[in-house]
This record gives structure tokens, sequence and C-alpha cells, in this order.
């Protein structure tokens, strides 16, 4: 089941550069997604979501960009901190459904 | 900040015993979710529970699977007759609402089974 994809299981980033991480997806039904961040030994963490009505959505340092003719978001962290070295997991959602599909998740190091 | 609770974080278990994970979700919340990844693969959906039923469950969540809200403030997974491949983080999530923003998850409950 490769319905969201992240295809890049890492990236390394210099602090205070910009961090980009990519999602794919291929199921048109979705509507709405998430990103979480996750450090070890936690659970995921709520980051930031977009409806698929939008195409941008910002939350401080944190931007979701959806491209829905090319089925792809992308989830922009600007300037990067150390402190955002976690694992991102892109996960999306279709209609009433509650559940979620995850992607196989992105590990960040960001680097002083 | 409210937070869901999971407890054991670490559990190991003989194959073929009956374990139960248990969660106990933000107080207001109405929505609660079984999630699993196993290791090197995708966080996958279990269950999802709601008005003291299963509101949705995946095709993972077999009759070996259970889960109960005993008393209102817990809600507990039972895996009947574990297997190897059982072996995984399970994490419990709860919700306010009906859509997905604001799902809060535990910090995971890591089965081994032996």
């Amino acid at each position: 089941d490769q319905q969201v994809k992240q295809n890049s299981p890492s990236l390394s980033v210099q602090e205070g550069r910009i961090s980009i991480l990519n999602c794919d997806y291929t199921n048109s039904m979705f509507d709405y997604f998430l990103w979480y961040k996750k450090y070890p030994a936690e659970g995921p963490t709520f980051l930031i979501s977009i409806s698929s009505i939008k195409d941008k959505n910002e939350d401080g340092r944190f931007t979701v960009f959806l491209n829905k003719s090319a089925k792809h978001l992308s989830l922009h962290i600007v300037p990067s901190q150390p402190g955002d070295s976690a694992v991102y997991f892109c996960a999306a959602n279709a209609g009433n459904n509650r559940k979620l599909i995850w992607g196989l998740g992105t590990s960040l190091a960001v680097n002083p | 900040e409210p937070e869901v609770t999971q407890t054991p974080s670490h559990q190991v278990t003989q194959m073929g015993q009956e374990v139960i994970l248990r969660c106990v979700p933000i107080s207001n919340h109405l929505y609660f979710y079984w999630y699993r990844q196993i290791l090197g693969q995708k966080v996958e959906f279990l269950v999802s529970f709601y008005n003291n039923e299963i509101s949705e469950k995946s095709e993972i969540f077999d009759d070996q699977f259970s889960v109960e809200r005993p008393d209102g403030s817990n809600f507990t997974l039972k895996i009947r007759s574990t297997k190897l491949e059982d072996s995984a983080m399970y994490f419990c999530a709860s919700s306010g609402g009906a859509t997905v923003i604001g799902y809060t998850f535990g910090s995971g409950t890591r089965l081994t089974v032996v």
C-alpha cells in the first residue's frame, strides 16, 4: 500500500537554512493532509495541516504547500534549527473517514 | 498541556500469550484510536472507537484484537494470542472532534513478542 510516499528517508540541512520535506500521494480522494514530527521514544506530534481546498498553509517557521494536480505536498521549515531534528511523517485523510494513511517518514538532521 | 498516557512503555511477552496495552486519553476527548508501527515500516491504522463502540477497523484488526473502554477513562487494546509479527510500537491517540485535527498521540508501547 503506497498511497502516501515519502521518497527521501533522510535529509541533512545546515542550521539557518531551509528544510524541504516532500510527500506524494496517489489517492485522489484524500482531502486533508497533515505533517507530524516524531522524536525517538515519543509519539508523533501534530505539526501542521492543509485542506485540499487550499494550496498553502503557514504557521510560524513551518509552511505546507499542496499541488493537487501533481498530488504532491511539501513542508518547508525556515530557518531550520537543531531542535527540528526528528522524523517527519506525512499523513492523509479522506472525507469523513478518521483514519490516517501515513508515509514512511523522513529523518531530518539539522546541523549546527 | 493535556497528554495521552500509555503504559507500559515496553512489554515483552511469550508468543501465544495475551497482552493488554493501556491508554489514558485526554479527558474531554471523544474519539480514540490505536495505531502501530512495525520497525522500519509505516505507521498503520488499527481501530477507531467512538461512543463505546468500534467505528472503523483495519484488516490488521482481526479476531485476535479487541478494544475496550472499561471505566470511562482507560482505553485498552488486547491481543489474545500474540504472534511474533505483532512485535511493534503501538500508539494510542485521541481527538475531541470528528475531524483529524487535534489528534494527540501517546508515547507508545513497544511490544516485543519472543
